[in-house]
C-alpha cells in the first residue's frame, strides 16, 4: 500500500467549475501537507501547504485537511484552462520527516 | 535571483558511461535534494544534504553518488550509467531539511541511457 494515494485521473472539468482533488495518507503522525502543481515537461511548484485541521484558502485555491480521516484535498474554484496540470500531494512522514509524494492527479480544464 | 539551476537540461549516454549533474541555488538554503521522476513511480528521493558538509541516502541511492561542494552547489554523479537510470532528474532546495519548509525545484535534467 502506497503511503500517499491520489487518483491518477484524468479529472476533467469545464471552465469555471470547481475542481476537487483528493489525497489520502497512511502515517497518522504526519503533520505537514503540501500541494504542488506540475505542468507537462516542467518542475513541481508549490501551491499551498496546510498543517491544521480545517480549511486554508489562498485566492482560488482551498486546501482542506482532516487528520482523523487521513485525507487532504485541494479545491480549485473558477477553474481556468491554465490550471490544467498534474497536482502532486506531498506529506511529511516517518521518523526522519521526509516528504512522501503521491503520484499526482492529472487535471484538464476544458474551455 | 535565479532560484535553483541545473545543468545540463538534456543528456544522452551510452550504458557504462559516467556523468555528473550539476545543481546550484542562490537562495541561501541549507538543504538540497536530488529526485528522479519516472512515469507511474512519481518523485523518488535519491540523496539529500541537510546542510553543507553532510549527505544522506534517500529512497533510491544505488548507482549514484553525490557531493555537496559548498552551500550553493550539490552534484549528482552516475559512475556507470544503466538504462534503468533513464529518467528526469530534479534538484531541489529548502531552508531547512524536510520539516515544513517549501522545497523549490530546478527545471530538471532529462537523461536517456541507451
Amino acid at each position: 500500500q502506497k503511503e500517499v494515494e491520489q487518483n491518477s485521473g484524468p479529472l476533467s472539468v469545464p471552465e469555471g467549475a470547481i475542481a476537487s482533488l483528493n489525497c489520502t495518507y497512511s502515517d497518522r503522525g504526519s503533520q505537514s501537507f503540501f500541494w504542488y502543481r506540475q505542468y507537462s515537461g516542467k518542475s513541481p511548484e508549490l501551491i499551498m501547504f496546510i498543517y491544521s485541521n480545517g480549511d486554508k484558502e489562498d485566492g482560488r485555491f482551498t486546501a482542506q485537511l482532516n487528520k482523523a480521516s487521513q485525507y487532504v484535498s485541494l479545491l480549485i474554484r473558477d477553474s481556468q484552462p491554465s490550471d490544467s496540470a498534474t497536482y502532486l500531494c506531498a506529506v511529511e512522514g516517518g521518523n526522519n520527516r521526509k516528504l512522501i509524494w503521491g503520484l499526482g492527479t492529472s487535471l484538464a480544464v476544458n474551455p | 535571483n535565479a532560484g535553483v539551476t541545473q545543468t545540463p537540461k538534456f543528456q544522452v549516454l551510452k550504458t557504462g558511461q559516467s556523468m555528473t549533474l550539476q545543481c546550484a541555488q542562490d537562495m541561501n538554503h541549507n538543504s538540497m535534494y536530488w529526485y528522479r521522476q519516472d512515469p507511474g513511480m512519481g518523485l523518488r528521493l535519491i540523496y539529500y544534504s541537510a546542510s553543507e558538509g553532510t549527505t544522506d541516502k534517500g529512497e533510491v541511492p544505488n548507482g549514484y553518488n553525490v557531493s555537496r561542494l559548498n552551500k550553493r552547489e550539490f552534484s549528482l554523479r552516475l559512475e556507470s550509467a544503466a538504462p534503468s537510470q533513464t529518467s528526469v532528474y530534479f534538484c531541489a532546495s529548502s531552508a531547512q531539511v524536510f520539516t515544513t519548509d517549501t522545497q523549490y525545484f530546478g527545471p530538471g535534467t532529462r537523461l536517456t541511457v541507451l
